[in-house]
């Protein structure tokens, strides 16, 4: 199974509102990373918060990280029609040279 | 702004075909990644490279290769196209440590195998 799942797999809203993704987890990581990637493109990095942090911000964008219950959530506030798009959470397993994405949420923003 | 470029968007092959997809980055980045991405598979990494000349595999590198021949571009082979190698294919990139660094993505090549 996957290292990082995202919850949930589809999520829809008025523009406006905002928007929560959730990631979990199973292993301790070295961080947690968040892309988004619009329709038939490649990924752009959001935000990177590491373990040792629990809450990181970035524009309309707000991360939390929870290691005692390995999860993270991604806030998008006041989403706009731009912010429609799949988004990623992607783990560093600590002793592991890679990342680990999970299989993403689809976020799209109704006008 | 770090740039990753793909040489093809769009590609399509048939099987048994020997593939090349190039990826040039554009920023001294030492760590290069190739993956495939897939619905309901999410991204998968196949190879990466931490140096020229240097490869590791990832989690799926059976039926590709990888060559690393300098420091911007990292190319990856398929070395006889079979059907389930369809699919969208990612080039990263990243400086420093593998794993702790942002990853650059590239725009994708959509690869097609009749």
């Amino acid at each position: 199974s996957q290292q990082g799942e995202e919850d949930p797999q589809a999520l829809s809203i008025q523009e406006g509102e905002n928007a929560t993704m959730n990631c979990s987890y199973k292993t301790s990581i070295n961080n947690l990373q968040w892309y988004r990637q619009n329709s038939g493109r490649g990924l752009v990095h959001l935000i990177l918060i590491r373990s040792n942090e629990r809450e990181k911000h970035s524009g309309r964008l707000r991360v939390t990280l929870d290691t005692s219950k390995k999860s993270s959530s991604l806030l998008i506030t006041a989403s706009q029609a731009a912010d429609t798009a799949s988004y990623f959470c992607a783990t560093v397993i600590q002793g592991a040279q890679k990342l680990v994405f999970g299989q993403g949420t689809r976020l799209t923003i109704n006008p | 702004d770090v740039k990753v470029t793909q040489s093809s968007r769009y590609l399509v092959k048939r099987t048994g075909e020997k593939v090349f997809l190039e990826c040039v980055q554009d920023m001294d980045h030492e760590n290069m990644f190739w993956y495939r991405q897939d619905p309901g598979l999410g991204l998968r990494l196949i190879y990466f490279s931490y140096d020229v000349k240097m490869k590791e595999k990832g989690d799926i590198p059976e039926g590709y290769s990888v060559s690393r021949e300098k420091k911007e571009r990292f190319s990856l082979i398929l070395e006889s196209a079979s059907t389930n190698q369809t699919s969208m294919y990612l080039c990263a990139s990243s400086f420093g440590q593998v794993g702790t660094d942002t990853q650059y993505f590239g725009p994708g090549t959509r690869l097609t195998v009749l």
